[in-house]
């Protein structure tokens, strides 16, 4: 079955850096679009970002947009986001998810927590 | 930047039926779809492309589209359905998705 494992979460320093990955398993990862997702806490969802299936496309949305990158590993079936200068309003749980052959986020994976914090 | 907009609650009696809408500019270009999430847990999918459902989902759950308006329809609510409720879509571009701020249902 579909397993998404995301980890690399944890306390940071605004400014500062941090890269989380997602293992994915149970399926053709390099056939599939990716996504992150982002919950603050007690908050509703945040779309994040999206990658495409090879890597060749990739879209932000605008509170990270210049901050975060997305990247994949087809070799490694694993999905990163790299994020810079976080912020504190970056504190959130992060899930990556995955996009469904009939469309929409079909698989999630169970979120890593992270939290900007001096 | 593109907003989707869905009311903070809604209230129900078991038995009966909930309606949860969502509202956006492109809504009549683009998909919609619905998702699910109990306290503590990650999200559901349970309406995809406006109206379908995935496999596993049960039959009360309905989708459907007007115009700039998508909504989610619970039939014969249960208490296990009580949970927080996000319509998500995209732009007209198709480029930044985009999740509305979410509706609360609590089953009386």
């Amino acid at each position: 079955q579909v397993q998404l494992v995301e980890s690399g979460g944890g306390v940071v320093q605004p400014g500062r850096s941090l890269r989380l990955s997602c293992a994915a398993s149970g399926f053709t990862f390099s056939s599939y679009g990716m996504h992150w997702v982002r919950q603050a806490p007690g908050k509703g969802l945040e779309w994040v970002a999206v990658i495409s299936y090879d890597g060749s496309n990739k879209y932000y949305a605008d509170s990270v947009k210049g901050r975060f990158t997305i990247s994949r590993d087809n070799s490694k079936n694993t999905l990163y986001l790299q994020m810079n200068s976080l912020r504190a309003e970056d504190t959130a749980v992060y899930y990556c998810a995955k996009v469904g052959t009939l469309g929409g986020l079909i698989n999630w994976g169970q979120g890593t927590l992270v939290t900007v914090s001096s | 930047s593109y907003e989707l907009t869905q009311p903070p609650s809604v209230s129900v009696s078991p038995g009966q039926t909930a309606r949860i809408t969502c509202s956006g500019d492109a809504l009549p270009k683009q998909y919609a779809y619905w998702y699910q999430q109990k306290p503590g847990q990650a999200p559901v999918l349970v309406i995809y492309k406006d109206s379908e459902r995935p496999s596993g989902i049960p039959e009360r759950f309905s989708g459907s589209s007007s115009g700039t308006t998508v909504t989610l329809t619970i039939s014969g609510v249960q208490a296990e359905d009580e949970a927080d409720y996000y319509c998500q879509s995209a732009d007209s571009s198709g480029t930044c998705w985009v999740f509305g701020g979410g509706t609360k249902l609590t089953v009386l």
